[in-house]
């Protein structure tokens, strides 16, 4: 089984409905990340969360929120989807202490469609 | 704000060739990962270099880091096509393993 997995994997919406997107992970990592990819912009960096009572702004936070409901699950909400939001989203995990040495481990990623 | 900046953005290069990609990168850090995409698939974790003058290689791929140039190369030896994806590289921002700032990636494409 993976790592880490986002649900869902592909999801169409149409601009100013609320959406969630889901992350769990069983690699016990206390950080969290959310990404946004878009074509020729590499990953940008939404949210973050170092623990559960820990949560933080990426650089472009805005039109987004999260919630970390225990240390495995991290959530990214669209308040109100917009066209510019569509976009592949990814999770990613990391261990700072660990053999990885801060390597952020990704989910398969969530494919974004807002009409 | 750290900026990170891969060259060359597309490289299409041929089977048997070496070439080397560029990842400089604005501001003090002594912590660099790279990556691999597939295309649609998620990231793959390739390299982490922890100190300067760090090299590591796995197979037909060797990267390094200058924390002085602030500059890592991921040198590519006698391309196959199986080579073929996107590559970015990641700095770390504060040097303790926290938040990465990713470069735009580069395609390579390697042709038979």
């Amino acid at each position: 089984d993976a790592d880490v997995t986002q649900t869902p994997r592909n999801r169409i919406t149409k601009t100013g409905k609320r959406i969630m997107l889901e992350c769990s992970q069983t690699k016990g990592h206390d950080r969290m990340y959310w990404y946004r990819q878009d074509p020729g912009l590499g990953l940008r960096l939404i949210y973050y969360s170092f623990d559960v009572k820990d949560i933080n702004k990426g650089e472009i936070s805005d039109g987004y929120s999260v919630s970390r409901q225990a240390q495995a699950k991290f959530s990214l909400s669209l308040e109100s989807a917009i066209p510019n939001q569509t976009a592949l989203y990814f999770c990613a995990t990391s261990d700072p202490t660990g053999t990885g040495k801060g390597t952020q481990y990704f989910g398969p990623g969530t494919r974004l469609l807002v009409l | 704000e750290l900026k990170v900046e891969q060259n060359p953005l597309f490289l299409s290069m041929q089977e048997g060739k070496n070439y080397t990609i560029y990842c400089n990168y604005s501001t003090t850090s002594d912590r660099l990962y790279w990556y691999r995409q597939d295309p649609g698939k998620s990231l793959e974790s390739l390299f982490v270099l922890l100190s300067n003058g760090a090299v590591k290689q796995e197979g037909r791929l060797m990267a390094s880091l200058d924390t002085k140039a602030r500059l890592s190369t991921l040198h590519i030896t006698a391309a196959v096509h199986d080579l073929s994806a996107t590559y970015f590289c990641a700095v770390d921002i504060a040097g303790t393993a926290s938040k990465l700032t990713f470069g735009t990636g580069t395609r390579l494409q390697v042709t038979l």
